[in-house]
């Protein structure tokens, strides 16, 4: 079975400041990794993934996240974010041989002027 | 492109009553889903379907239905609603592993906000 642990379930943070959210994973097979944008009243929205190959993925809106294996974690980040990042972000799992991803909890990211 | 349609956003329930939610998507997708999201509780895969016909249970299934006649569809039915069941649904969609790199994420609808008196 696999787990996703979002490790912050609220990141407040100042416009153009650095910001990091913490994803941990647990799985005894290969996996691929997501991380979800969810504004206000709206559906999640896929931010990048981590399927193989380069460790460090581009996603947009200037977000980038780091997989390291062997501390099963997957880490969201922006140098500088904006006001609009103020949303809430999921981090997901899939195993590769299966068809269903398992969510986190989520974290809201709350940007202030 | 329309993407996943779910339709209504909004719905309020009596207790016992029943409903049905409805999940279109336009991208021939073979692999769809339903989630319910509650508050800070991240979302929960409650059924899947991955191909017409085929439907397996997630990990709240417990007053819910599904079926899956066509790639288009997959309608989730709540029976006897209850309190516990109000939440935000949301259905997804995507292509199985392996069917090219833009298919390993999921496609969301917008959800169906259902409450529960």
């Amino acid at each position: 079975a696999q787990s996703v642990t979002q490790l912050d379930s609220q990141v407040p943070v100042f416009e153009e400041a650095p910001v990091e959210l913490r994803c941990n994973y647990s799985s005894s097979v290969s996996v691929y990794l997501f991380w979800y944008v969810q504004y206000p009243n709206q559906g999640l929205q896929l931010l990048l993934k981590y399927l193989s190959g380069s460790t460090l993925v581009k996603g947009i809106n200037g977000f980038e996240a780091e997989f390291n294996k062997s501390q099963t974690s997957f880490h969201l980040r922006k140098p500088s974010v904006h006001i609009s990042d103020t949303a809430e972000y999921f981090c997901a799992v899939s195993e590769t041989n299966a068809g269903k991803s398992t969510f986190g909890d989520g974290t809201t990211l709350t940007v202030k002027p | 492109n329309a993407g996943v349609t779910q339709t209504p956003k909004f719905r309020i329930l009596k207790i016992g009553q029943s409903m049905t939610l409805q999940c279109a998507q336009d991208m021939n997708h073979n692999y769809m889903y339903w989630y319910r999201q509650d508050p800070g509780m991240g979302l929960k895969l409650i059924y899947y379907s991955v191909g017409a016909g085929i439907t397996d249970k997630g990990e709240v299934p417990n007053g819910y239905n599904v079926s899956r006649s066509t790639t288009e569809y997959f309608p989730l039915r709540l029976e006897l609603a209850a309190p516990s069941q109000t939440s935000v649904y949301f259905c997804a969609s995507r292509q199985p592993p392996g069917q090219g790199p833009g298919t390993y994420g999921y496609t969301f609808g917008s959800g169906t906000r259902l409450t529960v008196v």
